[in-house]
């Protein structure tokens, strides 16, 4: 068990640019989770998927967001057109869900700045 | 409209002692309740957590209270360490809402030597 990985730790791009984050979790984990935070905030529940199936998108999801998962295992979130307002940390969690409760493991997250 | 709410944003705590970080819900649906502690440049990492049906749970020096009248939740830090310093996340959810965490604001923690 190696935990949960994101790739890459940080990002600066400029507004208007494409980025892409790479979530890789736990094995045999069947759920992975997006969330962002900001600063002095909690995280907040971006998208998730069961194994490659995404089930439920925050509002907080523009359509400037897509997020796949494609093989049930890694996962991607994209950003299109990127604003100063992206700017936040990109969190990636996963977890092994059977039914009942449930605990998320986080990444260390991705560091988005948007100049 | 926060469900969860940390209404402490920071607390300083001596060596030794006792920390609590309390944590306040207002969505009477939610039955399981989750601690995350965050360092900086860290993601969240799982601390505790406790079902609906316990009004108590325990790990090594962390304890966490439930009182679902009042939705309020606490957890208690005792003894308090140095590395126990970080910022203190607590987290609901329901058992058939798993997929959407609520998390609050978070309390940052100083344990002080």
């Amino acid at each position: 068990d190696t935990g949960v990985s994101q790739d890459p730790r940080h990002k600066i791009t400029k507004r208007g640019q494409n980025v892409t984050f790479r979530c890789d979790p736990i094995s045999e984990h069947n759920r992975l989770y997006w969330y962002r935070q900001t600063l002095g905030q909690g995280p907040e529940f971006l998208t998730y998927f069961q194994n490659e199936a995404q089930l439920e998108k925050s509002r907080l999801l523009s359509d400037r967001f897509s997020a796949e998962r494609p093989k049930g295992s890694f996962s991607t979130l994209e950003i299109q057109r990127t604003e100063q307002g992206d700017s936040a940390m990109y969190l990636c969690a996963s977890s092994s869900w059977t039914g009942g409760e449930e605990t998320q493991y986080f990444g260390p997250g991705t560091r988005l700045l948007v100049l | 409209d926060q469900q969860v709410k940390q209404n402490s944003p920071s607390l300083s705590v001596q060596e030794g002692r006792i920390s609590i970080l309390n944590c306040d819900y207002t969505n009477s649906m939610f039955d399981y309740f989750l601690w995350y502690k965050k360092y900086p440049a860290e993601g969240p990492t799982f601390l505790i957590s406790i079902s609906s049906i316990k009004d108590k749970n325990e790990d090594g020096r962390f304890t966490v209270f439930l009182n679902k009248s009042a939705k309020h939740l606490s957890l208690h830090i005792v003894p308090s360490q140095p590395g126990d310093s970080a910022v203190y996340f607590c987290a609901a959810t329901t058992d058939n809402y798993g997929q959407n965490f609520v998390f609050g604001p978070g309390t940052r923690l100083s344990v002080l030597p």
